[in-house]
């Protein structure tokens, strides 16, 4: 258990709904990245919170937002979803700085139908 | 840019040999972390093995190593005694600090497959 809580682990939703993703840090962690898992683009980086700052985007449509609230639990929304949102969205979080780990969660697998 | 390559999609390697899976990165930054992550079927990334840049020895963790040659940009991890519950995706991140942010650059990943 890496201590990184996602949920749901599944979700199955409808071209053009929103859906909100939740991902709970390591006891401690002050940052969250988001990632998303899709077969054709790998593991793309979407997203970097630190103590409820972000710090960085990736290849994060502007269809996608994400938040980092004061109790360090982070939300990533998605929205007007189409068929290719469909992958494995995962949470990580670290203490911060260059040389420390990031534990992942066990991910979210999203399918738009 | 940042880029972390790993050229073999595929490894077999038969139970209770050694395996090393390749990766060789690409960055300017003078420091900079390498990590080895394994993804089984069930979908779950699992931190396996941490090396810092400037660290003058190669990390071990159990059977896990890294192989850690800085002139060169690999960062190979070497596991020992495969188990069958070793077969998975490996995949090999770096997180360079420029930019000013810390996210992980992945490779593109090795499925390993035990043979029994």
């Amino acid at each position: 258990d890496s201590g990184v809580t996602q949920t749901p682990k599944h979700l199955i939703t409808a071209t053009g709904q929103r859906v909100t993703l939740r991902c709970s840090p390591r006891s401690g962690d002050l940052s969250v990245y988001w990632y998303q898992q899709s077969l054709d683009q790998g593991l793309q980086f979407l997203i970097h919170y630190y103590n409820g700052e972000e710090r960085a985007k990736g290849n994060i449509l502007e269809r996608f937002s994400a938040q980092q609230f004061p109790d360090l639990h982070s939300e990533l929304n998605l929205s007007s979803l189409e068929l290719g949102d469909s992958a494995l969205y995962f949470c990580a979080s670290s203490g911060g700085g260059t040389h420390t780990e990031a534990f992942f969660g066990q991910g979210t697998r999203l399918t738009v139908v | 840019a940042q880029k972390i390559t790993q050229t073999q999609p595929g490894m077999f390697v038969q139970e209770k040999e050694a395996v090393t899976l390749d990766c060789t990165y690409d960055t300017s930054d003078p420091s900079y972390g390498l990590f080895w992550y394994k993804q089984p079927s069930s979908g779950e990334m699992i931190f396996l093995i941490y090396q810092g840049s400037y660290d003058q020895q190669n990390a071990t963790e159990g059977r896990y190593s890294l192989n850690f040659q800085k002139a060169r940009k690999s960062a190979n991890l070497v596991i020992s005694a495969s188990q069958l519950g070793d077969s998975a995706m490996y995949f090999c991140a770096m997180r360079p600090t420029q930019g000013g942010s810390e996210k992980l650059v992945f490779g593109k990943g090795t499925k390993l497959t035990v043979n029994p």
